[in-house]
């Protein structure tokens, strides 16, 4: 099955500064990768989703990138805000059937 | 749009009861719904998948017979927990789709005494 590994697990970052995380997967068949904010206590919500068959994908802040090649996926947040503070899960899967695993996590604090 | 309603939010109940929990969604009809389970500080651990008028397709590890779903209509799946212990006591969460990605319901908090 799929293997998502996610770092870093912690990361602090000053207001303003951008905030990167990184996943690596290891079933190549995965062609769907979602980036999913849990605040405490509450349901995970989609920020934004990446296809195979694109390598990069920009929402306003927040964009990812994606190397097929090395089985790598990246979360890229720019001039982050207090708000942006969350948990962060990246998951890899299949665009059909939407069946996803998640990564471990990686909790986001911005220091105002 | 994309409304999932989950029900309980939170229960506390004795050991060796059974709990259900249900996951609605609001505003379209889920082909599929998931089950989750979340451990504080972890990550989400799916734990079947279901979709509407067939078997859950359960993940290695979740006993069947401990953990049943029911879909039984395009907005509604519960989870039963069986027979509940202490160790069964976690953060569990649903999502629904149609045919876009899935949405999550906001969880339901089970603490066995």
């Amino acid at each position: 099955g799929e293997n998502v590994e996610q770092h870093p697990s912690t990361l602090s970052v000053q207001e303003g500064d951008s905030a990167v995380i990184k996943c690596t997967y290891s079933d190549s068949a995965s062609n769907y990768f979602p980036w999913y904010k849990q605040e405490l206590g509450k349901r995970p919500q989609l920020i934004i989703d990446i296809r195979s068959n694109v390598g990069e994908k920009k929402d306003q802040r927040i964009a990812v990138t994606l190397n097929k090649t090395a089985k790598h996926f990246s979360l890229h947040i720019t001039e982050t805000q207090p708000e942006d503070s969350a948990v962060y899960f990246c998951a890899a899967g299949e665009a059909g059937y939407q069946k996803v695993t998640f990564g471990t996590g990686t909790k986001l604090q911005v220091i105002p | 749009g994309a409304v999932v309603s989950q029900h309980p939010s939170w229960v506390i109940c004795k050991s060796g009861t059974s709990v259900k929990i249900e996951c609605r969604s609001l505003d379209f009809q889920a082909t599929t719904m998931f089950w989750y389970r979340q451990f504080p500080k972890q990550s989400l651990m799916l734990m079947a998948t279901s979709n509407e008028g067939s078997k859950a397709t359960y993940e290695q590890g979740v006993e069947k017979d401990k953990f049943l779903i029911n879909h039984a209509s395009l907005t509604l799946s519960t989870l039963t927990v069986t027979s509940a212990h202490p160790e069964d006591s976690s953060f569990y969460i649903c999502s629904a789709r149609a045919t876009g990605p899935q949405h999550f319901g906001d969880g339901t908090r089970l603490s066995i005494l």
